[in-house]
């Protein structure tokens, strides 16, 4: 059982659009990340969300917006994706703030 | 600003052929710092954790320790099944920055038959 999914694998899309990326946890987590990887393959967190409150790294534009329908579930959307938003993003969940947290294998974004 | 630097970048050993990876690092207080392994492709996965300094864990051929500026990922008698990229990260416990993990740029490893 995959403890951490996300879809899609892979998402090619042209500038400009708007896209969405899925993330669902089985573990019974009760709080949720996302993370981008560069192409140095740096990791940075992007956004936590613990009990229905979101915690926003200040860095990350306002064009991406989190989206929590419920506590196994956190969506990432982009509007007008631009092209420095191509890389490979993470969600991870864990038990509460202080214990390991679980990475999903990614979603590979590619900006034309 | 937390962070987190690892060398080498990048170790070639031979099967067999013990060595350590280094986690040097500064925090505003440490909430806990983590080892994980990242394969190609893949999200990284996790090792340990290890809270304060003195701690230690072990798992397999794999042992980390943690110092107050530093911590340590100890690989004895490798297999070529240990290559991978091993990623570590450090939580602060001001809560900054989303709650979320500083990582390092990890260090790539490569075990030869």
């Amino acid at each position: 059982d995959t403890a951490v999914s996300q879809t899609p694998k892979y998402l090619v899309t042209q500038m400009g659009n708007d896209k969405s990326i899925k993330c669902e946890q089985n573990l019974g987590h009760d709080t949720m990340y996302w993370y981008k990887q560069d192409s140095k393959k740096f990791l940075k967190i992007m956004f936590s969300y613990n009990n229905k409150e979101l915690i926003i790294n200040e860095t990350v534009p306002n064009r991406f917006s989190p989206k929590s329908p419920d506590k196994a579930h956190l969506n990432l959307h982009i509007n007008s994706l631009e092209l420095g938003d191509s890389a490979v993003y993470f969600c991870a969940s864990s038990q509460d703030l202080v214990q390991p947290q679980h990475f999903g294998d990614g979603t590979r974004l590619s900006i034309l | 600003e937390d962070q987190v630097t690892q060398s080498p970048e990048a170790l070639r050993l031979q099967e067999g052929e013990s060595s350590s990876l280094n986690c040097s690092y500064t925090v505003s207080g440490l909430r806990g710092l983590f080892w994980y392994r990242q394969d190609p492709g893949k999200g990284p996965e996790f090792l340990f954790t290890l809270y304060s300094a003195g701690e230690e864990k072990e798992k397999e051929r794999l042992k980390a320790t943690l110092t107050k500026k530093e911590s340590f990922l100890h690989i004895t008698a490798p297999k070529p099944e240990d290559s991978a990229t091993y990623l570590c990260a450090v939580q602060a416990r001001a809560g900054g920055g989303a709650d979320g993990l500083t990582f390092g740029k990890g260090t790539h490893l490569i075990i030869q038959p």
